[in-house]
């Protein structure tokens, strides 16, 4: 069966402080690996990866696949209360159109 | 542009009741998924289709049907709604299998 992992499930730092989340993952036939970022609403697509060791960076989110020990790891520095959301990492699978998703981490910036 | 627009956004129902959740797309995109969200349980896949007239189970179809004659709608419906299917709904669309997706507002449900 297809899985998603993401730790820790909850994490709540200041303002300023630099995060690390994780997700990790065993599947049938890797193609990519997808974060999002989850407000009150919709979830927003941040990255897509698919080839390990090259990091996608937008601003102060970087992020990072290992395709050899099977995870990725999201990156914010200098966090801010905006920063606050649950964050979604999801895998697509060769061969299904389908994206397994992992729990999601939430995320809490304090000021 | 719209993109995806899920309606209703929210709904509550009795328990034994049919209801239906929209989502209509104006991309033509070719894939489209129906996910429930549960605290705990992140997003899980119900259904999704590949192209019009072409539909497949998810993780936890049972209770659920899904159609797809056009290309830019894929209606989700409950037949005899249960409580255990109160849930946030989310609709997301691929424009390929190499794209990310795209999801709509969600549509959040209660079964009461």
């Amino acid at each position: 069966e297809d899985k998603v992992v993401q730790s820790p499930l909850s994490l709540v730092v200041h303002e300023g402080d630099t995060v690390t989340l994780n997700c990790s993952y065993e599947v049938t036939n890797f193609r990519s690996l997808l974060w999002y970022k989850q407000e009150k609403k919709a979830p927003t697509f941040l990255f897509m990866l698919t080839s390990s060791g090259i990091e996608k960076k937008s601003g102060r989110l970087s992020s990072i696949l290992d395709k050899k020990e099977l995870f990725s790891i999201l990156n914010i520095t200098a966090t801010q209360t905006g920063d606050s959301a649950i964050y979604l990492c999801a895998v697509s699978i060769q061969g299904a159109q389908k994206l397994v998703f992992g729990q999601g981490t939430r995320l809490t910036i304090n000021p | 542009d719209a993109g995806i627009t899920q309606s209703p956004r929210y709904k509550i129902t009795e328990t034994g009741r049919q209801v239906t959740l929209m989502c209509h797309q104006t991309w033509s995109h070719s894939y489209m998924f129906w996910y429930r969200q549960d605290l705990g349980h992140g997003l899980r896949l119900i259904y999704y289709s590949a192209a019009a007239d072409i539909t497949d189970k998810g993780e936890v179809p049972d209770g659920y049907v899904v159609s797809r004659s056009k290309t830019e709608n894929f209606p989700l419906t409950l037949e005899s709604a249960t409580r255990s299917q109160t849930s946030v709904y989310f609709c997301a669309t691929r424009d390929t299998l190499n794209t990310e997706a795209f999801f709509g507002q969600g549509t959040r449900l209660t079964v009461v």
